[in-house]
């Protein structure tokens, strides 16, 4: 079955500084997709960045990187030069080919950035 | 812009009251999605519909009713709501398993039962 665990419910970072938010996940299926998602207090839910189970090279986008182990099973967001309008809820998400394309998340992980 | 729309933003209803939420998608994708997400809860996935077809309903109470009269629009309708249904609920639109393309969601319907 589908699952994607976060372990991190808050984080604090400072102003600048690079944070890691965890993610790992529970798949049988060799297809699949993973996601991250900023979620801020008014609620909507913005992408940030994708990593496919056969891409070889880890994904950017700008200031967000994602630390791909496929052995591992971890899909690590990675912020750098965190900013203010950084803090947020986080949310790893995974799609499997075989299951609709249904998006699964994990429970989410609430980011503080410090001035 | 997302290129999901969902109304209403607030609503505020009473346990006997019948209300419907609406959610809209011009972004050309065949799949749909209800989610509900509780306070300090993960998000839940509650209905997906593709091609306009229902392919999972993951437990959800029958007060909780989805339609999807077309690719384009989706309703939850609900009736006879409890006070722990309150909570945000999310649309989101995507392309049926094309794995690398990101679902797109709905600013959210924030609802409170009371």
């Amino acid at each position: 079955a589908q699952k994607i665990t976060q372990t991190q419910p808050g984080m604090f970072v400072q102003e600048k500084e690079a944070v890691t938010l965890d993610c790992t996940y529970d798949t049988s299926d060799q297809s699949y997709g993973l996601f991250w998602y900023k979620q801020p207090s008014s609620g909507e839910m913005i992408f940030l960045i994708y990593q496919g189970s056969y891409d070889e090279q880890n994904a950017t986008e700008g200031r967000y990187s994602l630390n791909f182990q496929k052995a591992r099973k971890s899909a690590n967001l990675v912020i750098s030069a965190s900013q203010l309008g950084d803090s947020a809820m986080y949310f790893c998400a995974m799609r499997e080919y075989s299951n609709t394309g249904k998006l699964i998340f994990g429970q989410g992980t609430t980011l503080q950035v410090k001035p | 812009e997302t290129g999901v729309t969902q109304t209403p933003r607030h609503l505020v209803m009473g346990m006997t009251n019948k209300k419907s939420l609406k959610c809209e998608q011009h972004l050309g994708h065949n799949a749909m999605y209800w989610y509900k997400q509780s306070a300090k809860k993960p998000l839940e996935l509650m209905f997906v519909y593709s091609l306009e077809e229902r392919v999972e309903n993951n437990s959800v109470p029958s007060r909780f009713s989805p339609e999807c009269p077309n690719s384009s629009h989706l309703f939850l309708h609900l009736h006879t709501l409890q006070p722990e249904d309150s909570a945000l609920y999310l649309c989101a639109s995507s392309q049926e398993r094309a794995l690398n393309t990101e679902a797109f969601f709905g600013q959210g319907t924030r609802l409170t039962v009371v």
